[in-house]
Formats: structure tokens, sequence, C-alpha cells
């Protein structure tokens, strides 16, 4: 069975401590890993698209990294206004011939100034 | 790129009742996509719609749902007889402009009591 789990469920950092969120995945074919953020009420809000094993994507003070069986979220000098809830999803290459699109629970990050 | 707007942002019905829930203004776009979120839970797929279809919809997608795209641009998720556990945030979202990935509106937030 296709899945995606993150960890930690929740994670709180001072302002400048740098950590890493992890999205570990199964999945029979993988077609994309993305990462989301999302903000109390509000949508998820696209982040970074990983296709293969190796790939890294940078944007501002985060780094998403692509191994075969998970991913991670480095976030380097985290600043309060990072605070937020990032997603990891999975998308599935079809067993029924349409794709998948499968998401974690989430990390619930609070960066403390 | 432009935004998913999404109307209401907060509606509360009662059970038994229709809600439509409405993804406002879309335009030349082909592929749609409706997702929900239960308060804590996982971002989960509901149906996605090509070019005035539905191509693909998940166990949770049953009868008492249905999407439309009545005029050409507005794209609408129909509930017709809600459940308490119809309770959470709906989301609409579109595939992003030269990639994979989705952008997604800021969500309804749909209260059964």
């Amino acid at each position: 069975e296709d899945q995606v789990t993150q960890s930690p469920e929740a994670l709180r950092l001072q302002e400048g401590e740098s950590s890493s969120l992890n999205c570990s995945y199964t999945v029979s074919g993988l077609r994309g890993l993305f990462w989301y953020r999302q903000d109390p009420g509000k949508g998820p809000e696209f982040l970074f698209t990983l296709y293969s094993a190796g790939e890294e994507k940078e944007k501002e003070r985060l780094k998403a990294t692509l191994t075969k069986k998970e991913s991670f979220l480095h976030i380097t000098a985290p600043k309060p206004e990072d605070s937020a809830t990032y997603l990891c999803a999975v998308q599935a290459l079809p067993s029924s011939g349409t794709y998948k699109y499968i998401f974690g629970t989430g990390t619930r990050l609070k960066v403390l100034a | 790129e432009p935004e998913v707007t999404q109307t209401p942002s907060h509606q509360v019905t009662q059970m038994g009742q229709e809600v439509i829930l409405r993804c406002v203004p879309i335009s030349n776009h082909l592929y749609f996509y409706w997702y929900r979120q239960i308060l804590g839970q996982k971002v989960e797929f509901l149906v996605s719609f090509y070019n005035n279809e539905i191509s693909e919809k998940s166990e949770i997608f049953d009868d008492q749902f249905s999407v439309e795209r009545p005029d050409g641009s507005n794209f609408t998720l129909k509930i017709r007889s809600t459940k308490l556990e119809d309770s959470a945030m709906y989301f609409c979202a579109r595939g992003r402009q030269g990639g994979y990935g989705y952008t997604f509106g800021s969500g309804t937030r749909l209260t059964v009591v």
C-alpha cells in the first residue's frame, strides 16, 4: 500500500536554529514528491517538486532533498515567519491507469524569536 | 501565477441540507481538483475534473457529491445531503503552470451542525 509518513509531528526551534523535517514514502513508482507550506486556515502553498533520487531544490532558507525512500526539508537559520505546517505529498505511478496524489499528515513548525 | 479563489470562506449548514462550494473565477484551465482536510488530518483527494468530465474520484466521493463547471469559469462542488462528518476544509486546486504540483485555493470551511 502506498504511504507517506512525516516526522516529527511538531517541532519547536529557536530563531536561527537549523533543523530538518523528514518525509518517508512507500509507493509502487514515484512520479514526483512535493513539499507544501500550509498556514492555519489556508490552502497548501507549493514549495518544491523533486523527481528523482539525488535531486535537490532550494528556496531562501529551505532546501529539499530526495532519496529512494525519503525526502528531507532542511531549514537553515529559520525565522519566526517560517512557522507553518509543512506537508509532503507524493504522486505515485498508477496501478489502475490514473495517478494518485498522497499527502502526509505534516510537520507543525514553530520558530520562536 | 493567478490565484485560485474560493467562495464562501466559511459555511455553516444543517445536517441533511445541500451545499454548493465554488471555485471562481477560473479561465483557460482544463484540469481542476477538489481536496478536503478534516481538522487535524491529512489533505485527502476527492475528485479530478478534466475538460468538463470527472477523470478520477476517490472512495470519499460517493453519490452525495457532484462537480460541475456550469458556465465555463465557475467550478462547483455540491454535497447533496450533508452529514456531520462532512465538516472539513474543502480546497479547490489547479495544476501549476510549467510543472507538476498544484496551486490551491484558500479553502471553504464547511461546518455541519
